[in-house]
C-alpha cells in the first residue's frame, strides 16, 4: 500500500466551480501535514499546513480526518490560475523528512 | 525571487560525464534535501543533510554523490549517469531535523537529460 495516495485526476472544471481533492496515508504516525502546489515543470511550493482543527486560507480549506487517515482540500470559486498539480504531503513523528503524494492534477477552464 | 537556488536550470549530460549540480539557500535553515522527479512519478527523496552531515540516502546509485560544505550550499557531483536518470533534480530546504513543523522550501530545480 503507497504511503500516501492521491486520485491523479485529472479534474476539469469551470471557473467558479468549487473542487475537493481527498488524499489517504497509511502511517498512523503521521503527525504534521501539507498541501503543496506544482506548476507545470515548476518546483512545488508550499500552499498551506493542515491543522486537526481544519483551516482556511480565502478560497482555500484544509481539513484532517485522523481516525479515517485522510486529509481534504477544498477549492472554491476556482481561478483559471489555480490550474496546477496539488500535492498532499505526510511527516512522519520524530522524521523531518517528507513524504509526497504523486498529486492531482487540475485544470480550470474559462 | 525563491529563497533556494538552483544552478544549473537545465543541463545535457552525455554518459561518460561528470558534472555538478548546486543549491544554494537564504532562508537560514539548516538541513537540506535533493529530491528528484521523473515524469508521472512522486518526489523521490535522495539525500537529506542535516547540519551539514548526511543523516538519509536513500538508496541511491553510487553515481550520485552529494556533498554539503556548509549549511547553506548542497551540491549533486553526477558521473557515469544513464538515460534513466534524466529527470528533475529538486533541491530543497527547511528547519532543523525533527522539528515539529518541518515544511520544506524547494529550488527551481535543474532539469537533466543524459543522453
Amino acid at each position: 500500500r503507497k504511503e500516501v495516495e492521491q486520485d491523479p485526476g485529472p479534474f476539469n472544471v469551470p471557473e467558479g466551480a468549487t473542487v475537493a481533492f481527498n488524499c489517504t496515508y497509511s502511517n498512523s504516525a503521521s503527525q504534521s501535514f501539507f498541501w503543496y502546489r506544482q506548476d507545470c515543470r515548476k518546483e512545488p511550493k508550499l500552499l498551506m499546513s493542515v491543522y486537526s482543527s481544519g483551516n482556511e486560507d480565502g478560497r482555500f480549506t484544509a481539513q484532517l480526518n485522523r481516525a479515517s487517515q485522510y486529509i481534504s482540500l477544498l477549492i472554491r470559486d476556482s481561478k483559471l490560475s489555480d490550474s496546477a498539480t496539488y500535492l498532499c504531503v505526510v511527516n512522519i513523528e520524530g522524521y523531518s523528512t517528507l513524504t509526497f503524494g504523486k498529486g492531482t492534477m487540475l485544470l480550470v477552464s474559462p | 525571487e525563491t529563497g533556494v537556488t538552483q544552478t544549473p536550470r537545465h543541463l545535457v549530460m552525455g554518459m561518460t560525464n561528470k558534472k555538478s549540480l548546486k543549491c544554494e539557500q537564504h532562508l537560514g535553515h539548516n538541513a537540506m534535501y535533493w529530491y528528484k522527479q521523473s515524469a508521472k512519478k512522486p518526489l523521490e527523496l535522495m539525500f537529506v543533510y542535516s547540519l551539514e552531515e548526511r543523516v538519509e540516502n536513500n538508496s541511491v546509485p553510487s553515481r550520485f554523490s552529494p556533498e554539503c560544505p556548509n549549511s547553506s550550499h548542497l551540491f549533486l557531483h553526477l558521473h557515469t549517469l544513464q538515460p534513466e536518470d534524466s529527470a528533475l533534480y529538486l533541491c530543497a530546504s527547511s528547519h532543523l531535523y525533527r522539528q515539529a513543523t518541518p515544511e520544506a522550501f524547494f529550488g527551481q530545480g535543474t532539469r537533466l537529460t543524459v543522453v
